[in-house]
This record gives C-alpha cells, structure tokens and sequence, in this order.
C-alpha cells in the first residue's frame, strides 16, 4: 500500500518569512492533496494536485508535484501567526481511499 | 451553514464500556468516512460508507462498528473499549469519486481509563 511521509516533523519560522513542507511517496498516484488541521479542528484541503500537473496556487501557497521523483512541496510566502498548524499530504491512487502522510507541525512566531 | 457535524466533543470511560460517537453532514454528500487519529497525529481510515454501503473497512478490532441511517449520517460505536482506543475520531464526508475533495468534521476525543 502507498505510504505519504512529510520529510520533516517540525519546522518554526517567524511571521513574514516564507517555508516549504516538504512529502514523499511510495507508489503511483492520481493526485496529491495537502491539508491543514489547527488545533482542536478536522483537516482542511489547502490544494489538490493531479498527478499531469507540476504546480498549483491558492493565495500564498504554492504547491509542486515530481511524479518521477514521487515528492510534492508545499510552499507558503508570508507566514502569519494563524498559518501555525499541522500540515499534511494525502495520495490518492486509482481508489477512493486517501492516505494520509505523518504530518509536520509549522509553528509561526510573531 | 452546511459542514460535518459531531458530537461528543470529547468523552472519557472505562475500560470494557460502550461508546457511540455521532457525525451529521449537511454538504449532500454521497459518501462518509472515520479516521482515527493518534497521539502523533497519524490519521488511519477506519470505515466509509457510500449510499449507505460500507465500501472500506481496514483492518480495525471488531469491537468498532459503524452505523448509517441515512447518507448524511454515520455513527461509530465502540463495543468494550480498552486503553488503545484512546485517539481523536475524525468524521469526514465527500462526493463519491477519486479526486473530491474530503470535509472533516472537528472531531471526538476519546480518553479511555
């Protein structure tokens, strides 16, 4: 079965810096997922994706996709004290099952 | 406001006793799922039902049993819990299709003595 793994468990940085999260995997997939969960919430999508796309954007975070090196980044520019969560990458493959990476929790001080 | 919907928030037993935990989504999804998310933060799916058919059920003790009356809810019960059980349950919900996007809810945290 396909495993997501975040390379780094914990990163902080302070506000207005940037930081990149980084994931790898195992098998071949259809498209990657990358979730935020604040304390005390459920995960929340940030970006989707699709395994024929490199790149995609949602305000300041930037996320890439290497299908020959099975690795995906998520960036964020202009960190901000509520950017402070766990951040995760989810795979998708043929199925309709989501598995989840192990997390890296981002700590953003003011 | 349409979102997923849980309660308990949290819950504390003993061991052996039963628990029930409720999820109601109103995003008219066709699909729902639990996950149980450990101490590390690891998140495992449990179970998932579509149009009221389990379609996933990992390899979880059969003390856990999921329970649909309709599309828009799925309960999870727990029969004699013990001390592992103690985690986060995160209900979830989504459109039935590889690439929709899945909703979670805020969870129920469970203590177990």
């Amino acid at each position: 079965s396909q495993l997501a793994e975040e390379n780094l468990w914990a990163l902080s940085v302070h506000e207005g810096e940037s930081v990149t999260v980084n994931c790898s995997y195992k098998t071949s997939i259809t498209a990657l997922q990358w979730y935020r969960q604040k304390s005390g919430e459920g995960p929340a999508q940030l970006i989707l994706i699709r395994s024929n796309e490199r790149e995609k954007r949602n305000g300041r975070l930037r996320a890439t996709l290497d299908t020959s090196s099975q690795s995906s980044s998520l960036s964020i520019t202009a960190t901000r004290c509520e950017d402070t969560a766990v951040y995760f990458c989810a795979t998708r493959n043929m199925g309709y099952k989501l598995t989840f990476g192990t997390g890296t929790s981002l700590l953003v001080d003011p | 406001e349409t979102a997923v919907f849980q309660t308990p928030n949290y819950h504390v037993t003993q061991v052996g006793n039963e628990v029930s935990f409720n999820c109601k989504q109103t995003l008219g999804h066709d699909t729902m799922y639990w996950y149980k998310q450990d101490s590390k933060k690891l998140l495992k799916i449990m179970f998932s039902y579509n149009n009221k058919q389990l379609i996933v059920n990992e390899t979880v003790p059969r003390r856990f049993s999921p329970q649909s009356s309709d599309k828009a809810h799925l309960n999870l019960r727990i029969k004699s819990v013990e001390p592992e059980d103690s985690a986060v349950y995160l209900c979830a919900s989504s459109y039935w299709g590889a690439l929709d996007t899945q909703y979670f809810g805020p969870g129920t945290r469970l203590l177990v003595l």
